[in-house]
């Protein structure tokens, strides 16, 4: 099986631009969360999908958003970005929620200028 | 809110050595996860060890093991063996029981041959 796939692997935006991120999950995943990675706050979760719908929200302001397809990929938009928002960006796949295994992309590395 | 610390940003141990990484958390529930994430530097997140707080056994999984010390709130990840390729970011995490999880800010390890 196909693992978690993140595109783009890295990005380059200045401030007050959007950005989408697009995430993949294994075949047969139907819950996706997605995650923040930066030196000074480490890994944050953002929000997990469950079949089209947000079913978790971490702590993030409204400029961070999220959908899921009916094909369980997944997209993660951000809105007039700040040089704060420069992070890899985690996205994680698991078969179903309460399953505690999650399955991590690689990752988008997103820098704001 | 619950909070996950790992004590130690960088460590050291020489090959086919023994380390123990430590993880303590903070929290008031009595059913929760816990879990050792690795993140080698190509990125991808990988499941190392996962414990049900219901258990009182500790977690093992080949050269990977836990102290879990539930009254200690303590959850330490013992590498027996250590290999060149056990070189990574280790993050320790907590699922709460809203399946929310909360990621330490991850210890560095490094192999030395």
């Amino acid at each position: 099986k196909a693992g978690v796939t993140q595109t783009p692997r890295y990005l380059i935006k200045t401030r007050g631009q959007q950005v989408t991120l697009s995430c993949s999950p294994i075949s047969g995943h139907r819950s996706v969360s997605w995650y923040q990675q930066t030196p000074g706050q480490g890994l944050q979760f953002l929000f997990e999908y469950f079949s089209e719908t947000q079913r978790n929200k971490g702590n993030f302001p409204g400029r961070f958003s999220g959908r899921q397809f009916s094909n369980s990929r997944s997209e993660m938009n951000v809105s007039t970005l700040e040089l704060g928002d420069s992070a890899l960006y985690l996205c994680a796949s698991r078969l179903q929620v309460l399953d505690n295994e999650q399955f991590f992309g690689p990752g988008t590395r997103l820098t704001v200028l | 809110a619950q909070t996950v610390t790992q004590s130690q940003p960088e460590m050291s141990v020489q090959e086919a050595e023994t380390v123990t990484l430590s993880c303590t958390y903070d929290t008031s529930e009595s059913d929760y996860y816990l879990f050792w994430y690795k993140q080698p530097p190509s990125r991808q997140m990988i499941l190392v060890i996962r414990q049900e707080a219901y258990k009182q056994q500790n977690a093992t999984e080949n050269r990977f093991s836990v102290n879990f010390q539930k009254a200690a709130k303590s959850f330490s990840l013992k590498i027996s063996d250590s290999q060149l390729g056990d070189a990574a970011m280790y993050f320790c995490a907590y699922v709460n029981r809203d399946d929310k999880i909360i990621f330490g800010k991850g210890t560095r390890l490094h192999i030395l041959p």
